[in-house]
């Protein structure tokens, strides 16, 4: 697709549900990020894949995170056991090269979590 | 480790005003810089980006911002503004030499008065 395509858009689980947000980065693109954005606050790393290498999940705030990118195109952000703290909207974003080449970072839409 | 500043968390301004949005960072590699703007709603969209080479960016939508090492600062500013600029802008750098991730600023929301 022309841009970073994220879903679902809009989710509402509640507490201790399991929820996994999908995203489609730019075709070709070799670098993938997930953020956190929490209300008024601006977007905190998560983790960063490199075609299907997981390189930095230090972001990530507790072992319920977990994100995979299998085929080194499409990720899944996985959320376990969901407490409210996880409202937040999750970005994607993705990057045609590797490593920090200065490459603009190309952003989704978002997925909006609201747990209840 | 890497950080940015973000003076003012809501900016108003005139239609047709100068437009001014702060940004200051620390970074142990060598800088880049990003403007981003985020409008209700949407993702974050760049507006322009410092790498390397001339200190002065001209971005998308009439902004540019000027970088100086001496006082680390990126600041945003556009001649006159248009309503169409109210949103929120996040500052953002470079944090790894390695994997490219950002981290970005509060933000600050521009508020834009007829």
């Amino acid at each position: 697709g022309a841009g970073v395509s994220q879903s679902p858009r809009y989710k509402v689980a509640k507490r201790g549900q399991d929820v996994a947000l999908r995203c489609d980065p730019i075709s070709g693109h070799v670098s993938l990020f997930w953020y956190q954005q929490a209300l008024g606050q601006g977007p905190e790393f998560l983790t960063y894949f490199q075609n299907e290498a997981q390189l930095d999940k230090s972001g990530l705030p507790s072992d319920r995170f977990f994100a995979e990118r299998p085929e080194g195109s499409v990720s899944t952000l996985k959320i376990q056991r969901t407490q409210q703290e996880d409202s937040a909207v999750y970005l994607c974003a993705s990057s045609l090269a590797q490593g920090a080449t200065g490459n603009t970072i190309y952003f989704g839409e978002g997925s909006w979590l609201t747990v209840v | 480790a890497q950080s940015v500043t973000q003076l003012g968390s809501h900016v108003s301004v005139s239609e047709g005003a100068l437009v001014l949005l702060r940004c200051n960072y620390s970074s142990s590699v060598p800088p880049y810089l990003f403007w981003y703007v985020q409008y209700p709603n949407q993702g974050l969209q760049l507006l322009l980006k410092y790498t390397t080479g001339a200190t002065l960016v001209k971005g998308i939508n009439g902004f540019e911002a000027e970088f100086k090492k001496s006082e680390t600062s990126f600041h945003l500013t556009k001649p006159s503004a248009h309503m169409s600029d109210a949103a929120e802008y996040f500052c953002a750098v470079r944090a790894s030499s390695n994997t490219g991730k950002l981290i970005f600023g509060q933000g600050t929301t521009l508020q834009v008065k007829p």
